[in-house]
């Protein structure tokens, strides 16, 4: 069984501040998407990443997919209220025609 | 573009009937949709992953034969919840893929509460 673990689980921290949300693995993943996610939707895609060691930049978000394909981080720089959602990677593992392995979430709250 | 609805948006039944939701795909053909179960403040489950004109395939755990899945046109899954107790009343999301990208599109989901 893969499983991704997130960390922190939990975060609150207020407008400005600068924050990581850490995607670890033991397996290796062929990609590694993030989503975010409203109460009551649907998570909503934000970056696939597919190269070991590659970094996307996204406005306010810097995600990097680590050199062994096992890890991913997603940094947010002078985070703001509207950053505030449900975090979660999930990774696609090789010749699973697509099934996605969604890690354990990471709830940000980002206050005035 | 690649947009995925379902249906309803929420529902509440009784304990011991059944609930049919859908998912479609809008503006494309889904070759393959999957199914998803959250739980309050917890991520998100595989379920299943369907094929048009195919078999779901059940991830461990999952009751083939209490969640009946049909994926019977390139733009229509539906999840069936049988016999529904209340320890099934969670958030239900699909996903649609198509067969010209991996990429998955994901519905707004549905709330299904048990009473």
């Amino acid at each position: 069984t893969q499983l991704l673990e997130q960390s922190p689980q939990f975060l609150s921290i207020q407008e400005g501040e600068n924050l990581t949300v850490y995607c670890n693995s033991s397996s290796v993943f062929s990609s590694l998407q993030w989503y975010r996610q409203e109460p009551g939707e649907g998570p909503v895609l934000l970056v696939t990443v597919v190269t070991g060691g590659e970094v996307k930049k996204l406005k306010r978000l810097t995600f990097q997919f680590g050199d062994a394909r096992k890890d991913s981080s997603l940094h947010i720089t002078a985070a703001q209220p509207g950053d505030t959602g449900l975090y979660l990677c999930a990774g696609e593992a090789t010749g699973t025609a697509s099934k996605l392995t969604f890690g354990t979430g990471t709830r940000l709250q980002v206050t005035l | 573009g690649a947009v995925v609805s379902q249906h309803p948006s929420w529902v509440i039944c009784k304990s011991g009937t059944s609930v049919k939701i859908e998912c479609r795909s809008l503006d494309f053909q889904a070759t393959t949709m999957f199914w998803y179960r959250q739980f309050p403040k917890q991520s998100l489950m595989l379920m299943a992953t369907s094929n048009e004109g195919s078999k779901a395939t059940y991830e461990q755990g999952v009751e083939k034969d209490k969640f009946l899945i049909n994926h019977a046109s390139l733009t229509l899954s539906t999840l069936t919840v049988t016999s529904a107790h209340p320890e099934d009343s969670s958030f239900y999301i699909c996903s649609a893929r198509s067969g010209n990208t991996y990429q998955q599109y994901f519905g707004p989901g549905t709330r299904l509460t048990v009473t």
